[in-house]
């Protein structure tokens, strides 16, 4: 089955700072998704990444998908304390033995990110 | 004006009871799904339904029973409930079972099982 791993699962970072997350998946997939949740709250969807190369930019945050990697990378520029939140991508997979057309969404397991003022 | 709602927030209550989670989807979407959210944030799909099917049914006791009166609402009923069900269910609805579309999540029921 398909497996979606992050790296870092917790990042500590100082305000003002860069940092990228990783996102790996397992199979082959054109599709991937950024969400993002703060604590005690729902997911919130950030980016939607739909063919090679994609990049897409919204203030301080900036995710790109590699699928020859098999790779997306979430680029958070000059840290805010805002941005702390927990951070998953997740990837979408075709599912044969339901109804043709029909697709599954996995997550990632997460990266917990913490932007100390 | 919520997009996604969910009832109740929050649940506790005594292992062996029966509980129920009621969502509804304002979006017009035709796709909804449960997810489990466990206490270290790790997201898993139940079920999902597209207008009023059941589409995806992953592997989950069959305590669990979800049930969609209408392609606006998706309801999960637990009986006989367990400690280990003690999770954060999710409710999320997209625009069809197709992918290519971003999830719009619900606030989350915070179930606790004593």
């Amino acid at each position: 089955e398909l497996k979606v791993e992050q790296n870092p699962l917790f990042l500590s970072m100082q305000e003002g700072k860069n940092y990228t997350i990783y996102c790996n998946y397992s199979t082959t997939s054109d599709r991937l998704y950024w969400y993002r949740q703060d604590p005690g709250k729902s997911l919130e969807s950030l980016f939607v990444l739909l063919s090679n190369g994609a990049v897409k930019q919204e203030g301080r945050l900036m995710a790109s998908l590699d699928t020859k990697a098999r790779l997306s990378t979430l680029h958070i520029t000059a840290a805010v304390h805002d941005l702390s939140a927990t951070y998953f991508c997740a990837v979408d997979q075709p599912l044969k033995e339901y109804t043709s057309g029909t697709y599954k969404y996995i997550f990632g397991t997460g990266t917990r990110l913490k932007v100390l003022a | 004006d919520t997009a996604v709602s969910q009832t109740p927030k929050y649940l506790v209550t005594q292992m062996g009871n029966d509980k129920s989670i009621k969502c509804e989807q304002n979006l017009g979407h035709d796709t909804m799904y449960w997810y489990k959210q466990d206490s270290k944030k790790f997201l898993k799909i139940m079920f999902s339904y597209n207008n009023k099917e059941l589409i995806i049914n992953e592997t989950v006791p069959n305590r669990f029973s979800p049930k969609s009166p209408d392609k606006a609402h998706l309801n999960l009923h637990i009986n006989s409930l367990e400690l280990g069900d003690s999770a954060v269910y999710l409710c999320a609805s997209s625009q069809d079972q197709r992918g290519q579309e971003t999830q719009y999540f619900g606030p989350g029921t915070r179930l606790l099982v004593l």
